[in-house]
C-alpha cells in the first residue's frame, strides 16, 4: 500500500548536522510533493518545508532558512532533509508526509511516514 | 503568518458522548483547512481536508464545518479509540503552513 518509510533515530552533538531520509512506495513519487514537518517533545507540530520531487524545487520556513536543505532521488523514491548546526531545541520527531499533486499543492497531507527521532545533546 | 488558536485545550468526555473541537484563524483561510488526529507515538492522520471532506477511511462520526476564519470538527459519538489529540492546519497563505496548537480529548 502507499506508504512512506523514514530512517532510524538519531543522536547528533550540538553543531552538528543531521539527515533523515523518507522512502516512498506504491504511488507515482514524483508526482506528489512532499513535507516536512517537526514536533518536539510534548508539543504541537511544526512545519518545515516542501519539495517538489518533481522538479526539485523546494520552499522553507523562515525559521529553517539557511540551516534546512530538502533534496530528492527520483532512482530509489527517497526524499532528505539535512538540518544543519544542531542545537538542544532541535531535538524532536520528524515527519514526512505526502501533499498535493500537480496544480493542487494546497491539498492536506494524506500520508506520512512514521517519523524519525532526533536527539540533540553534548 | 496565520495563526490558529484551538479550544478548548483540553475536552474531558465519555464513550457516546458528542465532543465538538474549535479552531479560529487570525484572517480568512477560506476552507483549507484540515483536521488531523495524533495517538500517542503514532503519526497525526489525516481526518478532515478542505473543512467539510472526509478523508478516505475516516467513520461517518466524524464531520467538520466552517469557512473564513471559525471551524469545527464534531465527533457525533465518541469511541472508546477517539480520545487523542487534535489539530488544525490551514494552506492558504504559506509559506508558513500552519497548525493550531492542538486539543486533547481525554476520558472523563
Amino acid at each position: 500500500q502507499v506508504q512512506l518509510v523514514q530512517s532510524g533515530a538519531e543522536v547528533k552533538k550540538p553543531g552538528a548536522s543531521v539527515k533523515v531520509s523518507c522512502k516512498a512506495s506504491d504511488y507515482t513519487f514524483t508526482s506528489y510533493y512532499m513535507h516536512w514537518v517537526r514536533q518536539a517533545p510534548g508539543q504541537g507540530l511544526e512545519w518545515m518545508g516542501i519539495i517538489n520531487p518533481g522538479g526539485d524545487s523546494t520552499s522553507y520556513a523562515q525559521k529553517f532558512q539557511g540551516r534546512v536543505t530538502m533534496t530528492r532521488d527520483t532512482s530509489t523514491s527517497t526524499v532528505y532533509m539535512e538540518l544543519s548546526s544542531l542545537r538542544s531545541e532541535d531535538t524532536a520527531v520528524y515527519y514526512c508526509a505526502r501533499g498535493g499533486s500537480g496544480s493542487r499543492i494546497n491539498d492536506a497531507f494524506d500520508i506520512w511516514g512514521q517519523g524519525t527521532m532526533v536527539t540533540v545533546s553534548s | 503568518e496565520i495563526v490558529l488558536t484551538q479550544s478548548p485545550a483540553t475536552l474531558s468526555l465519555s464513550p457516546g458522548e458528542r465532543a465538538t473541537l474549535s479552531c479560529r484563524a487570525s484572517q480568512s483561510v477560506s476552507s483549507f483547512l484540515a483536521w488531523y488526529q495524533q495517538k500517542p507515538g503514532q503519526a497525526p492522520r489525516l481526518l478532515i481536508y478542505d473543512a467539510s471532506n472526509r478523508a478516505t477511511g475516516i467513520p461517518a462520526r466524524f464531520s467538520g464545518s466552517g469557512s473564513g476564519t471559525d471551524f469545527t470538527l464534531t465527533i457525533s459519538s465518541l469511541e472508546p479509540e477517539d480520545f487523542a489529540v487534535y489539530y488544525c492546519q490551514q494552506r492558504i497563505n504559506w509559506p508558513p503552513i500552519t497548525f493550531g496548537q492542538g486539543t486533547r480529548l481525554e476520558l472523563k
